[in-house]
Parts: C-alpha cells; sequence; structure tokens
C-alpha cells in the first residue's frame, strides 16, 4: 500500500527556515517524480517544486532560491527545506508522486496528509 | 491565478446530477490531459479521474471525466452526502514554467 506522510510544520517568525519531510511506503522515492503542493487556509491548491530522475529540480518562482527539495534514498524520504519564510508561505503543504515524464505530465496519483506551516509574529 | 478557471460552487439534492467545468486554452486543457481531485473537509486531495476520462479503480463509476477542446467537464450522478467537497481540476501549461497547474476550485454542496 501506497503511503506518504508528512511532518515538520508548526509556527515561525517570518525570516526563519523549517524543514519538511515526507516518508514514503510502498513505492521508491528515487524512482518517481515527487512534488509539493501547498495550500493557503481557504485558498485553492498551488503546486510549489518538484524533484525527478538525476535529481533535476524545479520550483514556483515565489519560492525559487528560498525553498530547497531534496530527497533521502535511504530513508526513502522527500524534504522541503524553506529558508527566509515569509507570511504568504503559511499554509499545508503536502507531498504527491506524480505521473509524469519529461514532455508529459499525466496526474497527481498519491498524497499526503499535509502539514500545518504557520508563518508569523 | 490559476489559469484553469472552475465554477466556485455548485449544488443539487440527493439524488441528483452535477456537472463541474475547467475552461483552460489551447495551452493547457486541449493539448494536455487533464485530472480531477476530490478534496473532503481537512483531508488531502484525492485522485479520482485522470487522463481526462479514465476513473481509478476504487472510484464509483458515479463520476466521469470529459473534455472537449478547452475545457474539460467533471460529473457526478447519484449525488450523495459524502460528495460534499471542494473539487479541483488540473493539467499542464506548456507557455507557463513551470507548468504543473490546479484549477479554481469548486465547492459541491448537497441540499
Amino acid at each position: 500500500e501506497v503511503q506518504l506522510v508528512e511532518s515538520g510544520g508548526g509556527l515561525i517568525q517570518p525570516g526563519g527556515s523549517l524543514r519538511l519531510a515526507c516518508e514514503a511506503s510502498g513505492f521508491t522515492v528515487s524512482n518517481n517524480y515527487m512534488s509539493w503542493v501547498r495550500q493557503a487556509p481557504g485558498k485553492g491548491l498551488e503546486w510549489v517544486s518538484v524533484i525527478y530522475s538525476g535529481d533535476s529540480v524545479s520550483y514556483v518562482d515565489s519560492v525559487k532560491g528560498r525553498f530547497t527539495i531534496s530527497r533521502d534514498s535511504s530513508k526513502n524520504t522527500l524534504y522541503l527545506q524553506m529558508n527566509s519564510l515569509k507570511v504568504e508561505d503559511t499554509a499545508v503543504y503536502f507531498c504527491a508522486r506524480s505521473k509524469e515524464t519529461s514532455t508529459i505530465f499525466y496526474y497527481f496519483d498519491y498524497w499526503g496528509q499535509g502539514t500545518l506551516v504557520t508563518v508569523s509574529s | 491565478q490559476s489559469v484553469l478557471t472552475q465554477p466556485p460552487s455548485v449544488s443539487a439534492a440527493p439524488g441528483q446530477k452535477v456537472t463541474i467545468s475547467c475552461s483552460g486554452s489551447s495551452s493547457n486543457i486541449e493539448n494536455n490531459y487533464v485530472s480531477w481531485y476530490q478534496q473532503l473537509p481537512g483531508t488531502a486531495p484525492k485522485l479520482i479521474i485522470y487522463e481526462n476520462d479514465k476513473r481509478p479503480s476504487e472510484i464509483p463509476d458515479r463520476f466521469s471525466g470529459s473534455k472537449s477542446g478547452t475545457s474539460a467537464t467533471l460529473g457526478i450522478t447519484g449525488l450523495q452526502t459524502g460528495d460534499e467537497a471542494d473539487y479541483y481540476c488540473g493539467s499542464w501549461d506548456s507557455r507557463l514554467s513551470p507548468g504543473r497547474i490546479f484549477g479554481t476550485g469548486t465547492k459541491v454542496t448537497v441540499l
């Protein structure tokens, strides 16, 4: 059974740092496209970042230079290091597995339960 | 600001049918796959339609998807109270970098 379990969220002051983790079971993180998607309170879904073959990565413009996605194959875990946090980064952060290739995006098939990040002074 | 537009809300009585539209353009829906996600209150999104019109095995056939041109539609028949949720379409936009996009979301209310 495929499962994704996030952790690491919490209350942090603006300018602070936080690292989210997403532990996977039932499949191998390093063999899949893995993304972080966030949802601000009362708002819709926003894709944040992806990591895929050869540790290639991509980010939404609003987090470039501040967030870093990575994975640890030995722990089968995905991470999101978030630095220089802003109030507008407040959201529930979901990790998700996607089916896609280098040229075609298909869908997100499995999602974690999410972890809340609150950036506030 | 999503490039995929959905109605904010739709509603119907139990047992009735609702449809949710997802309007895009030639750079996204018309030339890429559409997926649909159900988000029950306080939970994570769940894939209910993929590749425009396919259902994961565990999703009942009351849920259907279709695509025509620059728009896609999610249909729910035999509406149940447990279907009350937010629904999002998703696709890829070839003009955006990066291109993974979601719709604005639709709240389904069972009257």
